[in-house]
């Protein structure tokens, strides 16, 4: 079956921009993980949802991100007023339900501030 | 201290030998833990996850886990030059929310 897509795959944009990422996870999967990965550096954890409980946004890195997941499905990662260190791959994964199951990584959106 | 720790490597064995990749955490109420590999320019696939002590194998793969020590290991037996990737330990916790803590990898490369 199909697997986690993200779009778009590669996004340019102007600092001081907004950007907006998607994610469409695996068909079933009640549990969704935004995560960043810069240059060479580990998975930093974004946010998580899980079914229709409150997300858990510890790992926001400010308030300049948002995310939010309609009919438990889609998502959507908004960075408003972009900044140049907010350069990194943004990767989306889904479980099937708790946080003990593999998680299933998109392709990532490459994000480029210039 | 970083939560989750990994040697950086790059680890470099020869073909046919066992790679050893190692892992410590921070978090002593941690309680799941995985293995993902992750090629060059691709996003991380599972290779492993173990939820108690003690060995857990899969093939040529054998995840460890101590939590006493806190402490998880992956064995790569009659390593392959395909196996040549970063290894990622992930911890989950939930204290103070749920959160999947990641390291930062091991570089793997095994020689033909």
């Amino acid at each position: 079956g199909a697997g986690v897509s993200q779009s778009p795959s590669n996004k340019v944009t102007e600092k001081g921009k907004d950007v907006e990422l998607r994610c469409d996870p695996i068909s079933g999967h009640t549990a969704l993980y935004w995560y960043r990965q810069s240059l060479g550096q580990g998975l930093e954890f974004l946010i998580y949802f899980q079914g229709n409980s409150a997300p858990d946004k510890s790992g926001l890195p400010s308030d300049r991100f948002s995310a939010e997941r309609t009919g438990g499905s889609v998502s959507t990662l908004t960075i408003q007023r972009t900044q140049q260190e907010d350069s990194a791959v943004y990767l989306c994964a889904s479980s099937f339900s708790s946080a003990t199951d593999t998680q299933y990584f998109g392709p990532g959106t490459r994000l480029t501030v210039l | 201290q970083k939560e989750v720790e990994q040697n950086s490597g790059p680890l470099s064995v020869p073909e046919g030998a066992i790679a050893s990749l190692n892992c410590t955490y921070s978090d002593r109420g941690s309680q799941s833990f995985f293995w993902y590999r992750q090629y060059s320019g691709k996003s991380p696939e599972l290779i492993m996850s173990i939820y108690s002590n003690g060995d857990k194998e899969d093939g040529r793969f054998t995840a460890q886990l101590n939590k006493a020590s806190q402490y998880v290991s992956l064995l790569i037996r009659d390593s392959q030059p395909s196996d040549s990737a970063t290894y990622l330990c992930a911890v989950n916790r939930n204290t103070g929310g749920f959160k999947t803590i990641f390291g930062a990898g091991t570089r793997l490369f095994v020689k033909a």
